[in-house]
């Protein structure tokens, strides 16, 4: 059972938008900043989104970061199909003293 | 170009030892922390310990307190894992990350793979 609540699966058709929800608590999500990592089958997380809603260089515009009291989202719009993954959420929480992950969703582009 | 490269992973038998290892290279190494994250075969992203740039903070989940040493030498740019009293559930991909500036984890090698069985 993760700390950070995320739905198991997503999905959506090349061109739409998709929002990832992760549910926290006042120890993580609402104390501290939420990051969004990518994870492609088969190879190492890759970092999307970090301080709620920033991008590292090279990541498309079409992913955005929103974070709210003990919840974040993560939006990806003009779906592709290399967006295919497995999508986290994490966040320091003060009370474990540690990094936290949500559960994951898997994203499929139908 | 940053890297980090895990090595040592292998199997062992339930209550023995590994050290896994990760090299840096690409940037100043004494100024960043690191973390090691694991992931069980088909599961998701599990968080291990966390070590700050001069080893004056380290942190460990839950699951690994008191079984595994988290520990750096910054002359030669290199971390270390030491696990003891291994258990089955300890098989995993292991990963180190460099810690940005915010803490994100902003730079993850490819994964060493420990397993743990009889």
């Amino acid at each position: 059972q993760s700390v950070l609540t995320q739905p198991p699966s997503a999905s959506g058709t090349p061109g739409q938008r998709v929002t990832i929800s992760c549910s926290g608590s006042t120890s993580n999500i609402e104390s501290n900043t939420v990051n969004w990592y990518q994870q492609v089958p088969g190879t190492a997380p890759k970092l999307l989104i970090y301080r709620n809603n920033q991008r590292p260089s090279g990541v498309p515009d079409r992913f955005s970061g929103s974070h709210s009291g003990t919840s974040a989202s993560l939006a990806i719009s003009g779906l592709q199909s290399e967006d295919e993954a497995d999508y986290y959420c994490a966040a320091w929480d003060d009370r474990l003293d540690g990094v936290v992950f949500g559960g994951g969703t898997k994203l499929t582009v139908l | 170009e940053v890297q980090v490269v895990e090595s040592g992973g292998g199997l062992v038998k339930p209550g023995g030892s590994l050290r896994l290892s990760c090299a840096a290279s690409g940037f100043i190494f004494s100024n960043y922390g690191i973390n090691w994250v694991r992931q069980a075969p088909g599961k998701g992203l599990e968080w291990v310990s966390a070590i700050s740039s001069g080893s004056t903070y380290i942190y460990y989940a839950g699951s690994v307190k008191g079984r595994f040493t988290v520990s750096r030498d910054n002359a030669k740019n290199s971390l270390y894992l030491q696990m003891n009293s291994l258990r089955v559930e300890d098989t995993a991909v292991y990963y180190c990350a460099r810690v940005g500036q915010f803490g994100e984890l902003d730079y993850w090698g490819q994964g060493t793979l420990v397993t743990v069985s009889s």
